[in-house]
């Protein structure tokens, strides 16, 4: 946990519309990333970010952009949501060099 | 690129007894580290243990250990006298040291283990 917190943790929508997830973080972590769990995938990376407005392609970033316009919050937004976005969402952080990333709780979105 | 397979999808073990979780780590970097991560049905991702490529000893947090076999490119977890709250899916994770890789992990597919009473 580590104080962070996603919003929402559920959401339905449906196709073409846009989507924001946000992440909150309360212990001044430098580095946030946002994955995505699928089954048989694990979690893999979309997109990260080393500091505030400084931001960064992960391996499944296409159809996400992200912004971090303070150093608590990371968003991740769904342009135009299609049915392959349909997943469980983490966001995560981290404030050094060890590697041991703090989760959030994840949020499932669903896109019909 | 790094690689990591966990070729185990599910795993089932009785109350009190040892399980070991597979997992193959693939990579042309000389450092880094390895996660076991667990993933209860509460959906949070917790970190069970850590290991360095570069130390010998394998990593040990009270009932869980690693097998780390660096040539063979093997790093697998025991759990010892299991217990029902052990029940998760378990995912092993590789990171690339240095640089600004910090958080960049790459994950295996996971192993779902449930524990019997």
């Amino acid at each position: 946990d580590a104080g962070i917190t996603q919003s929402p943790r559920h959401k339905v929508t449906e196709t073409g519309t846009p989507v924001t997830l946000r992440c909150h973080q309360t212990e001044n972590h430098r580095y946030m990333y946002w994955y995505r769990q699928d089954p048989g995938h694990g979690l893999r990376l979309i997109h990260y970010s080393y500091g505030v407005k400084d931001t960064d392609k992960g391996e499944v970033s296409d159809g996400y952009s992200v912004s971090r316009s303070k150093t608590e919050d990371f968003l991740l937004t769904l342009e135009s949501a299609t049915s392959s976005q349909t997943s469980v969402y983490f966001c995560a952080a981290t404030g050094g060099y060890t590697g041991e990333l703090f989760f959030g709780e994840g949020s499932r979105l669903t896109v019909l | 690129a790094q690689t990591v397979t966990q070729s185990q999808p599910e795993m089932s073990v009785q109350e009190a007894e040892t399980v070991t979780l597979s997992c193959t780590y693939d990579t042309s970097e000389s450092n880094y580290y390895l996660f076991w991560y667990k993933q209860p049905p509460s959906r949070q991702m917790i970190l069970v243990i850590r290991q360095e490529a570069y130390k010998q000893q394998n990593a040990t947090e009270n009932r869980f250990s690693v097998n780390f076999q660096k040539a063979a490119k093997s790093f697998s977890l025991k759990i010892s006298d299991s217990q029902l709250g052990d029940t998760a899916m378990y995912f092993c994770a590789g990171l690339k040291a240095g640089g600004t890789s910090y958080g960049k992990l790459t994950f295996g597919q996971g192993t779902i283990l449930t524990v019997h009473p």
